[in-house]
């Protein structure tokens, strides 16, 4: 157990609908990384935050959007979305004395 | 900007079989360095990790990496490889003072019992 858990663990919607993801750090760690993983795209950084402000932009597309609240838990919202934003969603958070990042167990949406 | 490149992209091997991946990255400067595992249906797990010292570098389940600053190489090595080893193996690099981390595109080992 990573210490940094993700909501829901399933998610199935349709087409055109929208989403938000949730994920909690480790205690004490600032930083949170979303991270989406597909059979085609393999592993895709998409956003960085630390401490509630964003840091690192990835392949992020515009229709995706998250965020960082002051208890540190951040949400990844995801609109109009396509089949091709099926996949499994990663949350992770660093320790930032060295930039290890420990993952959560994922989001596997569905979009039908 | 850093990059990571891992050359296999899928490696098949059978049970006790030595195991090198390989692991480039592109950045001049100093970096911390990672190796990540994926078993079959969960999420990724710190395998080891470099930030200095000895560039020989030992991890859990008998993994080991070695440093090599001049041709910027982190690979992975295992002496005897196991049917529980199937996995993917990223690499990862990270740099600066933003702790942003690099990952390579993966590489799925497949061992045959």
């Amino acid at each position: 157990d990573s210490g940094v858990t993700q909501t829901p663990k399933h998610l199935i919607t349709a087409t055109g609908q929208r989403v938000t993801l949730r994920c909690s750090p480790r205690s004490g760690d600032l930083s949170v990384y979303w991270y989406q993983q597909s059979l085609d795209q393999g592993l895709q950084f998409l956003i960085q935050y630390y401490n509630g402000e964003e840091r690192a932009k990835g392949n992020i597309l515009e229709r995706f959007s998250a965020q960082q609240f002051p208890d540190l838990h951040s949400e990844l919202n995801l609109s109009s979305l396509e089949l091709g934003d099926s996949a499994l969603y990663f949350c992770a958070s660093s320790d930032e004395s060295s930039g290890e990042q420990f993952f959560g167990p994922g989001t596997r949406l569905t979009v039908l | 900007a850093q990059s990571v490149s891992q050359h296999n992209h899928h490696v098949i091997l059978s049970e006790a079989a030595s195991l090198e991946l390989g692991c480039n990255y592109s950045y001049g400067g100093t970096v911390n360095l990672f190796w990540y595992v994926q078993y079959p249906g969960q999420h990724l797990q710190l395998l080891l990790k470099y930030f200095s010292g000895d560039p020989l570098v030992k991890g859990i389940k008998g993994f080991e990496a070695e440093f090599i600053k001049s041709k910027f190489s982190f690979n992975l090595r295992k002496p005897s490889v196991q049917w529980s080893d199937t996995a993917e193996y990223f690499c990862a690099v990270n740099s600066g003072g933003y702790q942003k981390v690099t990952f390579g595109t993966g590489t799925k080992l497949q061992v045959i019992p």
